[in-house]
Protein backbone atom coordinates (compact mmCIF):
# COMPACT_ATOMS: atom_id res chain seq x y z
CA UNK A 1 0.00 0.00 0.00
CA UNK A 2 0.86 3.65 -0.28
CA UNK A 3 2.94 5.17 2.58
CA UNK A 4 4.63 8.39 3.12
CA UNK A 5 7.29 8.59 6.27
CA UNK A 6 8.64 12.02 7.67
CA UNK A 7 11.58 13.20 9.87
CA UNK A 8 10.29 13.45 13.54
CA UNK A 9 10.21 16.54 15.48
CA UNK A 10 10.28 19.10 16.30
CA UNK A 11 12.43 20.57 14.85
CA UNK A 12 13.41 23.82 16.83
CA UNK A 13 15.80 26.52 14.53
CA UNK A 14 16.54 30.02 15.19
CA UNK A 15 15.55 32.88 12.54
CA UNK A 16 17.05 32.69 9.70
CA UNK A 17 18.30 29.37 9.56
CA UNK A 18 18.15 26.80 6.99
CA UNK A 19 15.18 23.85 6.86
CA UNK A 20 15.07 20.46 5.85
CA UNK A 21 12.18 18.49 6.49
CA UNK A 22 12.87 14.64 5.11
CA UNK A 23 10.27 12.58 3.39
CA UNK A 24 10.16 10.00 1.58
CA UNK A 25 7.39 8.17 -0.17
CA UNK A 26 6.10 4.13 -1.00
CA UNK A 27 3.70 3.98 -3.84
CA UNK A 28 2.99 2.19 -7.25
CA UNK A 29 2.96 4.14 -10.06
CA UNK A 30 3.23 7.59 -10.36
CA UNK A 31 1.67 9.58 -7.20
CA UNK A 32 1.66 13.25 -6.68
CA UNK A 33 3.53 14.98 -4.04
CA UNK A 34 2.47 17.63 -1.66
CA UNK A 35 3.02 19.34 1.23
CA UNK A 36 0.62 20.98 3.39
CA UNK A 37 1.26 22.98 6.46
CA UNK A 38 -1.23 23.64 9.57
CA UNK A 39 -0.91 26.52 11.75
CA UNK A 40 -2.23 26.27 15.50
CA UNK A 41 -5.81 25.51 16.08
CA UNK A 42 -6.09 25.40 12.25
CA UNK A 43 -6.79 23.34 9.33
CA UNK A 44 -4.35 22.03 6.69
CA UNK A 45 -2.95 24.66 3.80
CA UNK A 46 -1.43 23.57 0.75
CA UNK A 47 2.27 24.59 0.68
CA UNK A 48 2.88 23.37 -2.44
CA UNK A 49 2.83 20.32 -4.93
CA UNK A 50 4.46 18.32 -7.71
CA UNK A 51 2.53 16.27 -9.80
CA UNK A 52 5.61 14.52 -11.81
CA UNK A 53 9.40 13.25 -11.24
CA UNK A 54 12.17 16.18 -11.00
CA UNK A 55 9.15 19.01 -11.13
CA UNK A 56 9.36 21.54 -8.26
CA UNK A 57 7.24 22.75 -6.23
CA UNK A 58 7.56 26.25 -4.40
CA UNK A 59 5.71 28.88 -2.82
CA UNK A 60 6.43 31.45 0.37
CA UNK A 61 10.21 30.90 -0.18
CA UNK A 62 9.47 26.89 0.60
CA UNK A 63 10.76 24.69 -2.37
CA UNK A 64 10.71 20.51 -2.53
CA UNK A 65 11.78 17.93 -5.82
CA UNK A 66 9.94 15.23 -6.53
CA UNK A 67 13.11 12.62 -6.70
CA UNK A 68 11.76 9.34 -8.30
CA UNK A 69 15.24 7.27 -7.95
CA UNK A 70 15.15 7.80 -3.77
CA UNK A 71 11.07 8.37 -3.44
CA UNK A 72 11.69 11.54 -1.65
CA UNK A 73 10.08 14.94 -1.52
CA UNK A 74 11.89 16.95 0.68
CA UNK A 75 11.32 20.55 2.03
CA UNK A 76 13.71 23.33 2.30
CA UNK A 77 13.70 27.08 3.10
CA UNK A 78 16.68 29.36 2.96
CA UNK A 79 15.72 31.62 5.83
CA UNK A 80 13.17 30.39 8.41
CA UNK A 81 11.31 33.31 10.31
CA UNK A 82 9.11 32.93 13.51
CA UNK A 83 5.94 33.26 11.66
CA UNK A 84 7.05 29.77 9.70
CA UNK A 85 6.08 27.72 13.36
CA UNK A 86 3.44 25.32 12.19
CA UNK A 87 2.87 21.43 11.65
CA UNK A 88 4.50 20.26 8.03
CA UNK A 89 2.34 17.39 7.04
CA UNK A 90 4.09 15.19 3.58
CA UNK A 91 1.16 13.66 1.42
CA UNK A 92 0.96 11.98 -1.89
CA UNK A 93 -1.94 11.08 -4.28
CA UNK A 94 -1.79 7.85 -6.27
CA UNK A 95 -3.77 9.70 -9.02
CA UNK A 96 -5.31 6.29 -9.75
CA UNK A 97 -8.71 8.56 -10.89
CA UNK A 98 -9.53 10.29 -7.65
CA UNK A 99 -7.42 11.99 -4.93
CA UNK A 100 -7.55 10.42 -1.81
CA UNK A 101 -4.32 11.38 0.33
CA UNK A 102 -2.19 9.61 2.01
CA UNK A 103 -0.09 11.29 4.72
CA UNK A 104 3.31 11.59 7.13
CA UNK A 105 2.37 11.78 11.00
CA UNK A 106 3.43 15.40 10.72
CA UNK A 107 6.81 17.29 11.96
CA UNK A 108 6.47 20.39 14.19
CA UNK A 109 8.88 23.22 13.21
CA UNK A 110 9.35 25.77 16.10
CA UNK A 111 11.53 29.11 15.31
CA UNK A 112 12.79 31.38 17.95
CA UNK A 113 13.61 35.27 17.37
CA UNK B 1 -15.13 33.09 -2.80
CA UNK B 2 -15.57 31.26 0.23
CA UNK B 3 -13.50 28.20 1.44
CA UNK B 4 -14.33 24.60 2.49
CA UNK B 5 -17.01 25.74 5.86
CA UNK B 6 -17.21 23.09 8.78
CA UNK B 7 -19.60 23.54 11.69
CA UNK B 8 -19.57 23.73 14.79
CA UNK B 9 -15.57 24.14 15.37
CA UNK B 10 -15.77 22.61 18.98
CA UNK B 11 -18.24 19.82 19.79
CA UNK B 12 -18.57 18.51 23.24
CA UNK B 13 -20.48 14.92 23.89
CA UNK B 14 -21.02 12.33 26.42
CA UNK B 15 -20.26 8.41 26.08
CA UNK B 16 -23.49 7.27 24.18
CA UNK B 17 -24.52 10.40 22.30
CA UNK B 18 -24.22 11.24 18.66
CA UNK B 19 -22.20 13.96 16.74
CA UNK B 20 -22.86 15.55 13.72
CA UNK B 21 -20.56 17.08 11.46
CA UNK B 22 -20.87 19.47 8.75
CA UNK B 23 -18.98 20.14 5.97
CA UNK B 24 -19.87 22.40 2.99
CA UNK B 25 -17.65 22.60 0.07
CA UNK B 26 -15.67 25.29 -1.57
CA UNK B 27 -18.23 26.38 -4.41
CA UNK B 28 -18.07 24.28 -7.57
CA UNK B 29 -16.79 21.14 -5.88
CA UNK B 30 -18.66 18.46 -5.80
CA UNK B 31 -16.10 16.01 -4.49
CA UNK B 32 -16.04 16.06 -0.30
CA UNK B 33 -13.12 13.70 1.30
CA UNK B 34 -13.17 13.35 5.68
CA UNK B 35 -9.84 12.40 7.39
CA UNK B 36 -9.68 12.12 11.40
CA UNK B 37 -6.06 13.58 12.95
CA UNK B 38 -6.19 11.76 16.25
CA UNK B 39 -3.55 13.39 18.88
CA UNK B 40 0.14 13.48 17.80
CA UNK B 41 -1.05 11.69 14.38
CA UNK B 42 -1.47 12.94 11.13
CA UNK B 43 -4.75 12.58 9.15
CA UNK B 44 -5.96 9.45 8.17
CA UNK B 45 -8.59 9.25 5.11
CA UNK B 46 -11.74 7.88 6.08
CA UNK B 47 -14.28 8.57 3.30
CA UNK B 48 -14.85 10.26 -0.35
CA UNK B 49 -18.32 11.29 -1.75
CA UNK B 50 -19.54 12.86 -4.49
CA UNK B 51 -23.12 14.14 -4.34
CA UNK B 52 -25.26 11.86 -3.16
CA UNK B 53 -22.50 9.18 -3.51
CA UNK B 54 -20.22 7.10 -1.39
CA UNK B 55 -17.43 6.33 -3.47
CA UNK B 56 -14.69 5.06 -1.04
CA UNK B 57 -15.31 4.52 2.67
CA UNK B 58 -12.52 2.38 3.13
CA UNK B 59 -11.02 4.56 5.86
CA UNK B 60 -14.38 4.20 7.50
CA UNK B 61 -14.72 2.24 11.00
CA UNK B 62 -18.03 -0.12 10.18
CA UNK B 63 -19.97 0.54 13.51
CA UNK B 64 -21.42 3.90 14.26
CA UNK B 65 -19.87 5.95 11.39
CA UNK B 66 -21.80 6.85 8.43
CA UNK B 67 -21.49 9.80 6.22
CA UNK B 68 -23.81 11.14 3.29
CA UNK B 69 -23.58 14.23 0.68
CA UNK B 70 -27.24 14.61 -0.10
CA UNK B 71 -28.19 16.53 -3.57
CA UNK B 72 -28.90 19.88 -1.86
CA UNK B 73 -27.30 20.98 1.77
CA UNK B 74 -23.91 19.74 3.15
CA UNK B 75 -22.25 17.00 3.64
CA UNK B 76 -22.44 15.04 7.08
CA UNK B 77 -20.54 12.55 8.81
CA UNK B 78 -22.66 11.09 11.84
CA UNK B 79 -20.82 8.76 14.94
CA UNK B 80 -23.40 7.15 16.71
CA UNK B 81 -22.98 5.92 20.37
CA UNK B 82 -19.44 8.04 20.83
CA UNK B 83 -16.81 6.44 22.71
CA UNK B 84 -13.60 8.32 24.43
CA UNK B 85 -11.67 6.74 21.80
CA UNK B 86 -13.42 8.79 18.87
CA UNK B 87 -12.39 12.17 20.47
CA UNK B 88 -10.20 13.90 17.49
CA UNK B 89 -10.16 16.47 14.84
CA UNK B 90 -12.08 15.39 12.19
CA UNK B 91 -11.61 17.27 8.49
CA UNK B 92 -13.37 17.84 5.37
CA UNK B 93 -11.63 18.65 2.48
CA UNK B 94 -13.10 19.44 -1.41
CA UNK B 95 -11.87 19.14 -4.62
CA UNK B 96 -13.87 20.39 -8.31
CA UNK B 97 -15.05 17.87 -10.21
CA UNK B 98 -11.86 18.04 -12.99
CA UNK B 99 -10.69 14.59 -14.23
CA UNK B 100 -7.11 15.07 -12.99
CA UNK B 101 -7.70 17.54 -10.44
CA UNK B 102 -5.94 16.38 -7.41
CA UNK B 103 -5.65 19.27 -5.20
CA UNK B 104 -7.62 19.26 -2.28
CA UNK B 105 -8.77 22.21 -0.18
CA UNK B 106 -9.21 21.56 3.61
CA UNK B 107 -11.63 23.17 5.99
CA UNK B 108 -10.74 24.53 9.34
CA UNK B 109 -12.10 20.88 10.93
CA UNK B 110 -14.31 19.92 13.94
CA UNK B 111 -12.74 19.17 17.48
CA UNK B 112 -14.79 16.16 18.81
CA UNK B 113 -14.54 15.78 22.51
CA UNK B 114 -16.05 13.38 24.29
CA UNK B 115 -16.33 13.17 27.82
Amino acid sequence: GNSVTQMEGPVTLSEEAFLTINCTYTATGYPSLFWYVQYPGEGLQLLLKATKADDKGSNKGFEATYRKETTSFHLEKGSVQVSDSAVYFCALSPNSGYSTLTFGKGTMLLVSP
Amino acid sequence: NAGVMQNPRHLVRRRGQEARLRCSPMKGHSHVYWYRQLPEEGLKFMVYLQKENIIDESGMPKERFSAEFPKEGPSILRIQQVVRGDSAAYFCASSPPTRGQDTQYFGPGTRLTVL
